[in-house]
């Protein structure tokens, strides 16, 4: 009954390699987002999606791509992984503006 | 942006103290929430407290949107409250883009 369920927990893999990470949320939710929480535990925002619409799109490199294929499912895919790409990423739904309800994150170690 | 401040970022606590934490903006937000990290790295929204006094159990926010602040409360700490405390606000007309302060990092000891 997970309500925003991210897969997979850990992801470790080489410099260069591309990686995808997989988010879901079961709450009807209309907007979903990724956010990077860093060695030092700072949040950052990534992306939003409402309704299957880019509607933030911060500073993160190009290497970075959502898709949202619909409303309930939010994936990252990143090229060329590099060192610094390392952290904890985590997805998060809501509806509208609302309450913000976190996945359960996906630890990244880019060797 | 805004700026958002968190006081103190370190605390520790006996087990049955309580608490304050505080949360102060640079700018007026219309959408403010709080966020309790586990020490297994698990976020768990608190409360979703753009103005206003909500309680929820042991814990309670207060948030005074005229003044740029909001705070939560911790009474009888246990030693499950243990970890990082983050407030986050979103401007009003901004698109949802919630700004997370660096957080309070809470020790409980038995």
């Amino acid at each position: 009954d997970t309500a925003v369920s991210q897969t997979p927990k850990y992801l470790v893999t080489q410099m260069g390699n591309d990686k995808s990470i997989k988010c879901e949320q079961n709450l009807g939710h209309d907007t979903m987002y990724w956010y990077k929480q860093d060695s030092k535990k700072f949040l950052k925002i990534m992306f939003s999606y409402n309704n299957k619409e880019l509607i933030i799109n911060e500073t993160v490199p190009n290497r970075f791509s959502p898709k949202s294929p619909d409303k309930a499912h939010l994936n990252l895919h990143i090229n060329s992984l590099e060192l610094g790409d390392s952290a904890v990423y985590f997805c998060a739904s809501s509806q509208g503006r609302e309450k913000l309800f976190f996945g359960s994150g996906t630890q990244l170690s880019v060797l | 942006g805004i700026q958002v401040e968190q006081s103190p970022p370190d605390l520790i606590l006996q087990e049955g103290a309580n608490s304050t934490l505080r949360c102060n903006f640079s700018d007026s937000v219309n959408n403010l929430q709080w966020f309790h990290q586990n020490p297994w790295g698990q976020l768990i929204n608190l409360f979703y407290i753009p103005s206003g006094t909500k309680q929820n159990g042991r814990l309670s926010a207060t948030t005074v949107a005229t003044e740029r602040y909001s705070l939560l409360y911790i009474s009888s700490s246990q030693t499950t409250d243990s970890g990082v405390y983050f407030c986050a606000g979103a401007m009003r007309g901004s698109q949802g883009n919630l700004i997370f302060g660096k957080g309070t990092k809470l020790s409980v000891k038995p």
